[in-house]
């Protein structure tokens, strides 16, 4: 089956831009999560959706929101783009939201330069 | 600060090695997962381990998670060049939020 899309693969912005990021989870999954990976920082978890609803959030601000459309998949915006915000995107889908055993499918991620 | 720690952050070593890699927190997670990521890819999820005392075996891989669930361990007996890559855990708390630990580099030589 296919794996986790995310889309784009890469992608540059100037500074007080926005951007939106997408991700295809693997069909039938219902939870998708967001996190942002820099060398620095390593991976942080930014938001949590499951059916639609956000169910958890990083700490995160403002600048960084969130939805998931019904038939799950899901777009992260970030809104006045700054330096800092240059990372690698990474979504994960798994099937549900609560079971401890469920297992996370990453996507390649999606790589974001601000420059 | 990192909820969950990893150590040692770099490692590189000779293929047929062993190594241990750690993961500590002073927090209490309801289960603990370890993924291995290469470049250019996500991570991809080696195992979860939910019980205090836990030892689970993949192969050549190890993993144990502490009594308390504080903290865990990865072992890898005889490694290979193929166990490159960055290892990272993952524990989800009590309120069911995902903390991703630091990372620990692994490079292993041929």
């Amino acid at each position: 089956k296919a794996g986790v899309t995310q889309t784009p693969r890469y992608l540059i912005k100037t500074r007080g831009q926005q951007v939106t990021l997408s991700c295809s989870p693997i069909s039938g999954h219902r939870s998708v999560s967001w996190y942002q990976q820099t060398p620095g920082q390593g991976l942080q978890f930014l938001f949590e959706y499951f059916s639609e609803t956000q169910r958890n959030k990083g700490n995160f601000p403002g600048r960084f929101s969130g939805r998931q459309f019904s038939n799950s998949r899901s777009e992260m915006n970030v809104s006045t783009l700054e330096l800092g915000d240059s990372a690698l995107y990474l979504c994960a889908s798994s099937l549900w939201a609560y079971d401890l055993n469920t297992e996370a499918f990453f996507g390649q991620g999606t790589r974001l330069t601000v420059v | 600060t990192q909820l969950l720690e990893q150590s040692p952050q770099f490692l590189s070593i000779q293929e047929g090695e062993n190594l241990t890699v750690y993961c500590n927190s002073s927090s209490v997670f309801s289960s603990l997962q370890w993924y291995r990521q290469e470049p250019g890819e996500g991570p991809v999820l080696l195992v979860t381990v939910v019980t205090g005392g836990e030892v689970k075996k993949l192969k050549r891989l190890t993993f144990q998670f502490g009594d308390a669930r504080k903290d865990s361990s990865l072992h890898i007996t005889a490694a290979q060049p193929g166990d490159t890559g960055l290892y990272l855990c993952a524990g989800r708390d009590n309120f069911n939020k995902f903390y991703f630990g630091s990372g620990t580099k692994l490079n292993v030589k041929p």
